[in-house]
């Protein structure tokens, strides 16, 4: 079975520190895909990144940045210089290819991240 | 925007009642996906339509039916409403199978529907 860990419930900084948000995931599949997804307080789903599990290269995105480790099954995310804005609550997510056009997203509990003044 | 559209947008309505939540995917996508997100459940998968046919199932309770439409709208039925069926339920639709690439096809998500029973 597929299950996606997020030990940190809650995380609060003050503005400009860098925070690293932990995912770590359990799956037998040898492919799968990972994800990061973002819920501002307004409620909707944002995408932020996916990642194969045949790519191990880490990749940034302006302040954003994520280390996958398949050896540690990890898939953590870090935001550089936090902003106000970026107070929401996180999830990472796991899928397993799609068969015969089945697929679905295991979600982690998400962590709420709150950036403060 | 990403083109899944979800009504309404919130729905308050009382125990044992039954309410009815539509999506409509985003043109061209034949897979649709309902999510539910509860304070205790968290976020997870609920069912998956492609084309009008039942194809993944998750954690749907036995109250709870969906379908989808030839015009591949899709309704999520929730019947015999209990206190603890309040959550965000979100709508989900995808390309079909072999042009995502890679073996997946990007989910994307609608603005969801919050559903308050009282």
């Amino acid at each position: 079975a597929q299950k996606v860990t997020q030990a940190q419930t809650e995380i609060s900084v003050v503005e400009k520190e860098d925070v690293t948000l932990d995912c770590v995931y359990e799956t037998r599949d040898t492919t799968y895909y990972l994800f990061w997804y973002k819920q501002p307080p307004s409620g909707e789903l944002v995408f932020l990144i996916r990642r194969n599990s045949f790519d191990e290269q880490n990749e940034i995105s302006g302040r954003y940045s994520w280390n996958f480790q398949k050896s540690t099954s990890s898939f953590n995310f870090t935001i550089t210089a936090s902003q106000v804005v970026d107070s929401a609550v996180y999830f990472c997510a796991l899928s397993e290819p799609s068969f015969q056009g089945a697929q679905k997203l295991v979600f982690g509990q998400g962590t709420r991240l709150t950036i403060n003044p | 925007d990403s083109g899944v559209t979800q009504t309404p947008k919130h729905l308050i309505t009382a125990t044992g009642q039954r309410v009815t939540l539509r999506c409509s995917p985003r043109s061209g996508d034949l897979s649709v996906y309902w999510y539910q997100q509860s304070l205790d459940q968290g976020l997870q998968f609920l069912i998956q339509y492609y084309n009008g046919e039942e194809r993944a199932k998750g954690n749907i309770l036995e109250r709870f039916s969906a379908q989808q439409f030839p015009d591949l709208h899709s309704e999520l039925n929730l019947s015999s409403l209990e206190l603890g069926d309040s959550a965000l339920y979100f709508c989900a639709s995808s390309s079909p199978p072999g042009t995502g690439g890679a073996g997946y096809n990007e989910q994307f998500f609608g603005p969801g529907t919050r559903l308050t029973v009282l």
